[in-house]
């Protein structure tokens, strides 16, 4: 059984950045893909990226190019997602989840971790 | 990028009432398409992958269907506990990106 525990709440200013961790047990974390998706106030899913960690390789949505970085550490079985250039529009709820198989179905999910950004 | 129009965005139904939800996608994407729901302040869940597989641990009262660019999702009997807002997802392998429908948020008339 997988499990996806993430960091707390955090509250951030314009313009700073957001790191976000996603901590793994169950399973074998090299073996599979860890994306991230938020999902603002009142809003849909947004998928954001995903990392590879047994090849240490990220793929990010186009929209986010640049702006997000995704990495793992294989070592304590740790996802993180790193964001910049907070505007307010990045307040959302962020979520890890394991994505498997040839459609890519995420069948564990993280708790979501809250990010508001306001001055 | 592959667009994912889903519909309707939201329904009321009576308990029992068959529920049919629909997504269409902008391209063949084979059967590469999943079903969430989602509960307020939860996670998603997944119900069905590859289009017509039920998860394990899932009522099988949630169907889905489909292929190519035309897919539908099915609860045969509205239960209370359904009330949610569910998602379809489809996935690109070239160049990787992954796009959500809308949602459809389902409530008890």
């Amino acid at each position: 059984q997988v499990q996806l525990v993430q960091s707390g709440a955090e509250v951030k200013k314009p313009g700073s950045s957001v790191k976000v961790s996603c901590k793994a047990s169950g399973g074998t974390f090299s073996s599979y893909t860890i994306s991230w998706v938020r999902q603002a106030p009142g809003q849909g899913l947004e998928w954001m990226g995903r990392i590879i960690p047994i090849l240490g390789i990220a793929n990010y949505a186009q929209k986010f190019q640049g702006r997000v970085t995704i990495t793992a550490d294989k070592s304590t079985s740790t996802a993180y997602m790193e964001l910049s250039s907070l505007r307010s529009e990045d307040t959302a709820v962020y979520y890890c989840a394991r994505g498997i198989g040839g459609s890519y179905r995420f069948d564990y999910w993280g708790q979501g971790t809250l990010v508001t950004v306001s001055s | 990028d592959i667009q994912m129009t889903q519909s309707p965005s939201s329904l009321s139904a009576s308990v029992g009432d068959r529920v049919t939800i629909t997504c269409q996608a902008s391209q063949d994407i084979s059967n590469y398409l999943n079903w969430y729901q989602q509960k307020p302040g939860k996670a998603p869940k997944l119900l069905i992958y590859d289009a017509s597989n039920l998860e394990t641990g899932v009522p099988s009262r949630f169907s889905g269907s489909g292929s190519g660019t035309d897919f539908t999702f099915t609860i045969s009997s509205l239960q209370p506990e359904d009330i949610a807002t569910y998602y379809c997802q489809q996935y690109d392998n070239l160049p990787p990106a992954l796009t959500f429908g809308g949602g459809t948020k389902v409530e008890i008339k």
